[in-house]
């Protein structure tokens, strides 16, 4: 079974401009919820969606949003980046009920 | 809401010997709690998890880890470690059953360097 995929990798942004990152769920899995990791701050939760619907959020400016499709799959949007924006994104998926949630790779996203 | 403390930024040991990650919880209510790893340019891959039961609980690459819920406190161990155990554990709880409003929250990592 393929686990999470994000796409892409690597990003480098300009400040100011967006960016949109994806996330494919374990097949199955129709909880899909994203993180921040920054060596400061560290590993900070962003939201979470399940059935197209956002269940839960973090501490983040509107900047940050995100969506998520029929299939489960997931979207994240940050508009006006800026350089404290740069950091590992990444995307958890989880069956619903179920606690252990299972990661992507990351995107690595750079503002400069 | 709930906290994770991890003693230890970074943890330096010789290959073959013993390790211990400490972790400690905060919480008013019952928890679940895990350990990743995240090994460089890598993602988080799940260790080990406690929900209920046994205290001890193993997990994959000979990890261990010990709920203790009077000390709040869950302890990753391995008797023996390689050079390829080298990575950032992360400590993470929730105290939700996998319902609405599920989120994790994370310690601030354990740099393990296993050294020849």
């Amino acid at each position: 079974k393929a686990g999470v995929t994000q796409t892409p990798r690597y990003l480098i942004k300009t400040r100011g401009q967006q960016v949109t990152l994806s996330c494919s769920p374990i097949s199955g899995h129709r909880s899909v919820s994203w993180y921040q990791q920054t060596p400061g701050q560290g590993l900070q939760f962003l939201f979470e969606y399940f059935s197209e619907t956002q269940r839960n959020k973090g501490n983040f400016p509107g900047r940050f949003s995100g969506r998520q499709f029929s299939n489960s799959r997931s979207e994240m949007n940050v508009s006006t980046l800026e350089l404290g924006d740069s950091a590992l994104y990444l995307c958890a998926s989880r069956l619903q009920g179920r606690t252990e949630a299972f990661f992507g790779q990351g995107t690595r996203l750079t503002v400069v | 809401a709930q906290s994770v403390t991890q003693l230890d930024s970074q943890v330096p040991v010789f290959e073959e010997a013993p390790v211990e990650l400490r972790c400690n919880y905060s919480s008013s209510v019952s928890v679940y709690l895990f350990w990743y790893v995240q090994y460089p340019n890598q993602g988080l891959q799940l260790l080990l998890k406690y929900l209920s039961g046994s205290t001890l609980v193993k997990g994959i690459n000979g990890f261990e880890a010990e709920f203790n819920k009077s000390q709040t406190s869950f302890h990753l161990r391995k008797p023996s470690v390689h050079i390829s155990d080298t990575a950032e554990y992360f400590c993470a709880v929730t105290t939700n059953s996998g319902g609405s409003n599920y989120k994790l929250t994370f310690g601030k990592g354990t740099l393990l360097t296993v050294n020849p």
